[in-house]
């Protein structure tokens, strides 16, 4: 078990680009989260996994957001026509049970140019 | 008024000081309470998970929770330089209430 795996850890892009990040999950995990954080602030909810289904989606993901998670494992989350304001660090969090504690991952640094 | 009111700092204190962080908070409903910690560029760790009211010891960590008073702390004895990074105080309600509001963190630095 070596935790919650994220890749790519680092993606600069040119606006108007898609991006794709990945997240493994601890593996006997079955909540998963994505959060995003900005410089100088505390990471935020975007959105939430149970096994396969995605049960909420924050305000803060806009139509050019898409999250899965096919088979209830790994994860990805998409972000279309990228803009300047989605330049952040991408966290994806797994948990075992709804009261357990949420371990992050290293994170995934987005630079749009 | 955010939910989760944190000084962001920066705090800077000696090697060996005794070091003291804090987070106020506006929702009753928190019943969880949780410190990360945040080295530059990486993922927030986490430090202390406490339930309700009271305190909780780990190692050189102290986490103290007052509902009453919505004032959740974080005391870490003999600081090291190590221990320089930034602290996320992060809670939730539990039950079906699974996201995380969190501070903005405190950057902490240890001289050595």
């Amino acid at each position: 078990d070596t935790g919650v795996s994220q890749n790519p850890r680092h993606k600069i892009t040119k606006r108007g680009q898609n991006v794709t990040f990945r997240c493994d999950p601890i593996s006997e995990h079955n909540r998963l989260y994505w959060y995003r954080q900005t410089l100088g602030q505390g990471p935020e909810f975007l959105t939430y996994f149970q096994n396969e289904a995605q049960l909420e989606k924050s305000r803060l993901l806009s139509d050019r957001f898409s999250a899965e998670r096919p088979k209830g494992s790994f994860s990805t989350l998409e972000i279309q026509r990228t803009e300047q304001g989605d330049s952040a660090m991408y966290l994806c969090a797994s948990s075992f049970t709804l009261r357990g504690t949420i371990y992050f991952g290293e994170g995934s640094w987005l630079t749009v140019v | 008024q955010k939910e989760v009111e944190q000084d962001p700092g920066p705090l800077s204190v000696p090697e060996g000081a005794i070091v003291s962080l804090n987070c106020t908070y506006s929702n009753s409903a928190f019943q969880y309470f949780m410190w990360y910690r945040q080295y530059s560029r990486k993922g927030p760790e986490l430090l202390m998970y406490t339930y309700s009211s009271g305190n909780k010891e780990d190692g050189r960590f102290t986490a103290q929770v007052d509902k009453s008073s919505k004032y959740i702390s974080l005391f870490i004895r003999d600081s090291q330089p190590s221990d320089s990074a930034t602290y996320l105080c992060a809670m939730n309600s539990g039950g079906s209430n699974y996201k995380l509001t969190f501070g903005k963190g405190t950057l902490l630095t240890v001289n050595p």
